[in-house]
């Protein structure tokens, strides 16, 4: 079965880091490009970051309203993927997903359930 | 960025019904859409791509299709499991957006 597995949220202050993994089971990490979305309580998801797949030399593509602040990477000898949070504002908190791509680089195919980041002014 | 300005913001329909929801691309965006059903409490999943590809698994009673920069969702006898969000996200470039979504309820 296709597994997409978020941690790593939790309470910060405002300023502070956290840095979010999504464990992935089921298939072949390592040929599938990879994006975080968050969704913030009662609004739409929004896109954050992207990552493409070994063969794509894991380039990647980030939303302008957290680039500089928010990276994406992954470790495919351990089927994980990453995303570190740095000067986080009281405007992060949502909800992270981990979505995987398919049929076609920015069709968010399966997603897993999430982690809660709330970040505290 | 690619604006999407998805309507209505909820709905309302008896069982059996036809509903349509739909999302206006601020520019072309040559089919580079797909359609998302989110249950409460839940992840969102993937319905449509390619603005009228049916996702695996996913009934027949919902299609997709364009009209220039406008994009419809249509749910055909409309089903209480069908209770949910519905979002449009672009993926034409860089950064993907979504549409602000569509609550729909059951009368």
């Amino acid at each position: 079965e296709v597994k997409l597995l978020e941690s790593g949220g939790g309470l910060v202050q405002a300023g502070g880091s956290l840095r979010l993994s999504c464990a992935a089971s089921g298939f072949t990490f390592a040929d599938f490009y990879m994006s975080w979305i968050r969704q913030s309580p009662g609004k739409a998801p929004e896109w954050l970051s992207f990552i493409r797949n070994k063969a794509n030399i894991y380039t990647t593509e980030n939303n302008p309203s957290v680039k500089g602040r928010f990276t994406i990477s992954r470790d495919d000898t351990q089927n994980v993927l990453f995303l570190q949070m740095n000067t986080l504002r009281a405007e992060d908190t949502a909800i992270y997903y981990c979505t995987r791509h398919e049929v076609g680089a920015g069709v968010m195919a399966v997603w897993g359930q999430g982690t809660s980041v709330t970040v505290s002014s | 960025d690619i604006q999407m300005t998805q309507s209505p913001a909820s709905l309302s329909a008896s069982l059996g019904e036809t509903v349509t929801i739909e999302c206006r691309a601020s520019e072309d965006i040559y089919n580079g859409l797909a359609w998302y059903q989110q249950k409460p409490r839940k992840s969102p999943q993937l319905l449509i791509y390619n603005a009228k590809n049916l996702y695996t698994g996913v009934p027949s009673r919902f299609s997709g299709s364009r009209s220039g920069t406008q994009y419809s969702l249509k749910i055909n006898s409309l089903q209480s499991e069908d209770v949910a969000s519905y979002f449009c996200q672009h993926y034409y470039d860089y950064p993907f957006t979504f549409g602000s979504g569509t609550k729909l309820e059951i009368k």
